[in-house]
């Protein structure tokens, strides 16, 4: 079955550090585009990191210098490393499977059920 | 960056109504749009692609339109199971994408 499953959120306190871990199934995330999108309580949706098939990354401003994207090919595991974490990050945090090309455009086909972050003291 | 306007933000509606969510770009994004779908605690699911291309397994009652700056999704004979909160998505500027506020869909 072709599926993404993430882990490792939970209660951190402001300024503490986490690591988000997304494991895929039925597909090889170093041949994909990878995003983590994170969505506030009662909020919309914002991509905060993405990493290449070729593995260059991409962070959004407000995580840029504090999260950092990888991923294990052997594992077929992207992970986040979440420092200096802010109650501004307090999120569901989906990883989720980028599709399209330069004709249909960037859009993401596959998502996991995420995995909450709570920053708070 | 490029901002999503969604509108409305809520819409009431009954089992067999046609809706229609509008999308609007503050600049031109040509046809990437994607439109998604999200029931309450569950991730978003993509509908519609390259801005009204059906993604494979998604029911035809689901349309979308238009071009350059201004969208619609389009829902006919509205279901019971489609009763969620509806989001936009420009992939021009990937990977700096953004969302529209979402749109939810609430039963009258």
């Amino acid at each position: 079955e072709v599926q993404l499953v993430e882990s490792g959120g939970g209660l951190i306190q402001p300024g503490g550090s986490l690591i988000l871990s997304c494991a895929a199934s039925g597909f090889t995330v170093s041949s994909n585009f990878m995003n983590w999108v994170r969505q506030a309580p009662g909020k919309g949706l914002e991509c905060v990191s993405l990493i290449y098939s070729d593995g260059t990354t991409y962070y959004a401003d407000s995580v840029k210098g504090r999260f950092t994207i990888s991923r294990d090919n052997s594992k077929n595991t992207v992970y986040l490393q979440m420092n200096s974490l802010r109650a501004e990050d307090t999120a569901v945090y989906y990883c989720a499977r980028v599709a399209g090309d330069y004709t249909d455009g960037w859009y993401f086909d596959l998502w996991g059920r995420g995995t909450l972050v709570t920053v708070s003291s | 960056d490029i901002q999503m306007t969604q509108s409305p933000s809520s819409v009431s509606a009954s089992v067999g109504d046609t809706v229609t969510i509008t999308c609007r770009a503050s600049q031109g994004i040509s046809n990437w749009l994607a439109w998604y779908q999200q029931k309450p605690g569950k991730a978003p699911k993509v509908l519609i692609y390259s801005a009204s291309s059906l993604q494979s397994g998604v029911p035809t009652r689901f349309s979308g339109s238009g071009s350059v700056t201004d969208f619609t999704l389009t829902i006919s004979s509205l279901q019971p199971e489609d009763f969620a909160t509806y989001y936009c998505q420009q992939g021009n500027t990937f990977p700096r994408t953004s969302f529209g506020g979402g749109t939810k869909v609430e039963i009258k």
